[in-house]
């Protein structure tokens, strides 16, 4: 069964400095997404992207944040200066579609970073 | 502004047991998804169920089953017999027209042997 993988499954880091998280989603899915989730506490959704492009974004996802599809598989989240509070587990999923019977979000496994 | 609530924060139960997880949500929206998330203790994420606003037919997978009420914006999930593997946090989730999803702040089962 396809499914989202994540890459690394535990990233440390200084404070201050850039990080990329790596995800490949399932292969015939369009829409893709990036979570996070401190310890503890719930899911977040940061930001949504579609059709090479942000659709969704939440009040987290400031300007110390980043994403792209660098070529047909991954999908990266960059952290451009990492702060303590940015220690979280970030989950990627990814969708055939928004809306519909196949709007069902798939996830991956997570990155733990901890900054440091 | 959409909100899901489950108010159990840690439920313990013995193997054998019926346990229900509630999940109550706000949305203004008349089209909308509701999802059950599994997370187990290695962490990952695993889709349980999705259900849209339009079929409040409840729903029955194995040992587990889902009640959808409109009338009360509720949707619970009953895990029947339990087991030790069952033991995870469990999350509800919401969306509507947008992309994102609204997560509760999950349940913590707990199942013993």
């Amino acid at each position: 069964e396809p499914e989202v993988t994540q890459t690394p499954s535990h990233q440390v880091t200084q404070m201050g400095q850039e990080v990329i998280l790596r995800c490949v989603p399932i292969s015939n899915h369009l829409y893709f997404y990036w979570y996070r989730q401190i310890l503890g506490q719930k899911v977040e959704f940061l930001v949504s992207f579609y059709n090479n492009e942000i659709s969704e974004k939440s009040e987290i996802f400031d300007d110390q944040f980043s994403v792209e599809r660098p070529d047909g598989s991954n999908f990266t989240l960059k952290i451009r200066s990492t702060k303590l509070e940015d220690s979280a587990m970030y989950f990627c999923a990814s969708s055939k579609a928004a809306g519909g019977s196949t709007d069902t979000q798939y996830f991956g496994p997570g990155t733990r970073l901890t900054v440091l | 502004a959409q909100k899901v609530t489950q108010a159990q924060t840690e439920i313990s139960v013995v193997e054998k047991e019926d346990v229900t997880l509630d999940c109550v949500y706000e949305t203004r929206d008349t089209t909308y998804y509701l999802f059950w998330y599994k997370q187990p203790p290695s962490g990952e994420l695993v889709f349980l169920i999705r259900r849209n606003s339009f079929d409040e037919q409840n729903e029955i997978s194995g040992r587990y089953s889902w009640n959808f009420q409109k009338s009360t914006s509720s949707f619970n999930f009953t895990i029947t017999a339990s087991q030790v593997v069952d033991s995870a946090v469990y999350f509800c989730a919401l969306r509507n027209y947008g992309q994102n999803f609204v997560f509760g702040p999950g349940t913590r089962l707990s199942v013993l042997p």
